[in-house]
């Protein structure tokens, strides 16, 4: 069963333009969010995080916007470029339990054409 | 401060052998946990490891198997094993178990299966 859904599974963008990915969840324990990104030959390496008592993030181009109601969250890439052509990764955990592991969705593979 | 490392980061093996990775965590972090990245299936939860002790295991046949040391370096193993197996196995440390938030990912062992 799969816990955290992620869309759409490939985006290609203009320069300057605005990157949107989708994720939605199930299970209503998890309390964080987390989006990963990946270049090729690279591990994933944490981007941005959100926690669902806010329902907005912030850190330069990048915002998270989350609908804890919808169980649903959203990656938002501002002035996108170039040099943001990756793989991201939404994911849910329940911090500081003994669950431990992440749930990854599939991954976004964004394309910014200069 | 060095990353996680992972060792080899390339692997080439015939189906029914066995393969041990391995992984050294950053310093500092006692908690590893691996992922099994596929363009199929995305990243999938293995094990997670703590103070030498299995916290968590993911859904995957008993031919995967690992260990953590006393110094936090882990080991994972793949026996008989299979052309389905081929993926990029990544490791994760963080500094407490139950922080899937905390990552930080290694480069991954590309493994093909031949």
């Amino acid at each position: 069963q799969q816990q955290v859904k992620q869309s759409p599974q490939s985006l290609i963008v203009q320069k300057g333009g605005i990157s949107i990915i989708n994720c939605a969840y199930e299970n209503t324990a998890f309390d964080y969010f987390p989006w990963y990104q990946q270049f090729p030959g690279k591990g994933p390496a944490l981007l941005i995080a959100i926690r669902p008592d806010v329902s907005e993030k912030k850190e330069g181009r990048f915002t998270i916007s989350f609908n804890k109601s919808a169980k649903q969250f959203s990656l938002h890439i501002m002035d996108s470029q170039p040099g943001d052509s990756a793989t991201y990764f939404c994911a849910a955990s329940r911090e500081n339990t003994n669950a431990g592991k992440s749930t990854f969705g599939d991954g976004t593979t964004l394309t910014v054409k200069p | 401060k060095a990353g996680v490392t992972q060792t080899p980061r390339y692997l080439i093996k015939t189906r029914g052998q066995q393969v041990t990775l391995s992984c050294s965590p950053i310093s500092g972090h006692r908690s590893v946990s691996w992922y099994q990245q596929t363009p199929g299936q995305g990243l999938q939860f293995l094990f997670e490891y703590f103070s030498e002790t299995q916290r968590n295991k993911g859904n995957f046949p008993g031919r995967f198997s690992g260990r953590q040391f006393s110094n936090s370096r882990s080991e994972m193993n793949v026996s008989t094993l299979e052309l389905g197996d081929s993926a990029l196995y990544l490791c994760a440390s963080s500094l407490v178990p139950g922080q899937g938030v905390g990552y930080t990912f290694g480069s991954g062992t590309r493994l093909t299966v031949v």
